[in-house]
């Protein structure tokens, strides 16, 4: 079946590194994502990554992928207090049928402490 | 520019009554979906369309109904709400760049069925 799990909190001291990290089930997903969600709003794309990649790197945003393990993690260098939100995984299968179809996570909620 | 725009942003329904929520984006996208998001849980998928005319069930379709009769909006009908219809509800549209699905969310409808 198709399963995204994640730790569902992280506290952090601002100018620490955040790690966030995420398994999935589905073998066969092609794109995993990390949506950022803040207070009273909907969610946004923050990164993503093609699963032939182990590592993709945008500016503070780093994104590991261990296929083997089916473990996605997101890392946040020098995370800032406008970094707290809550931050969904989601993967989603290439042609399937049913267009369309992310499977989301739980949701981590990362605190940053001043 | 507008985006993916929900209306209303809360409502408190009686048990049994009926209500529709409004999603409408001006990005020209065909792909338009709906979600709800229970707390400590990901995104659940109700109903998704392809283009206007055309819908499908997601996860979770049961107690809703839609309908796509232009490419920019979407409305989500609840027919005789039940308390287990309380949630936030994020609509969604999306279109593909050359590899790869991109989600752009409203901001959320918070729904109370007491």
């Amino acid at each position: 079946g198709e399963d995204v799990e994640q730790s569902l909190f992280l506290s952090v001291r601002e100018g620490d590194s955040s790690v966030i990290n995420c398994t999935y089930t589905d073998s066969s997903s092609t794109y995993l994502y990390w949506y950022k969600q803040e207070p009273g709003a909907g969610l946004q794309l923050l990164t993503y990554i093609f699963s032939n990649m182990d590592m993709k790197q945008d500016q503070r945003l780093t994104v590991l992928l261990n296929k083997k393990d089916k473990h996605l993690s997101l890392r946040i260098a020098d995370t800032q207090t406008g970094d707290s939100a809550i931050y969904f995984c989601a993967e989603t299968i290439h042609g399937s049928s049913n267009t369309g179809k992310l499977i989301f996570g739980q949701g981590t909620t990362l605190q940053v402490k001043p | 520019n507008a985006g993916v725009t929900q209306t209303p942003k809360f409502r408190i329904l009686k048990i049994g009554q009926s209500m529709t929520l409004q999603c409408t984006q001006d990005m020209n996208h065909n792909y338009m979906y709906w979600y709800r998001q229970d707390p400590g849980m990901g995104l659940k998928l109700i109903y998704y369309s392809v283009g206007a005319g055309i819908t499908d069930k997601g996860e979770v379709p049961n107690g809703y109904n839609v309908s796509r009769s232009t490419t920019e909006d979407f409305p989500l009908r609840l027919e005789l709400a039940a308390p287990s219809q309380t949630s936030v509800y994020f609509c969604a549209s999306s279109y593909w760049d050359r590899v790869n699905e991109k989600l752009f969310f409203g901001s959320g409808t918070q729904l109370s069925v007491l």
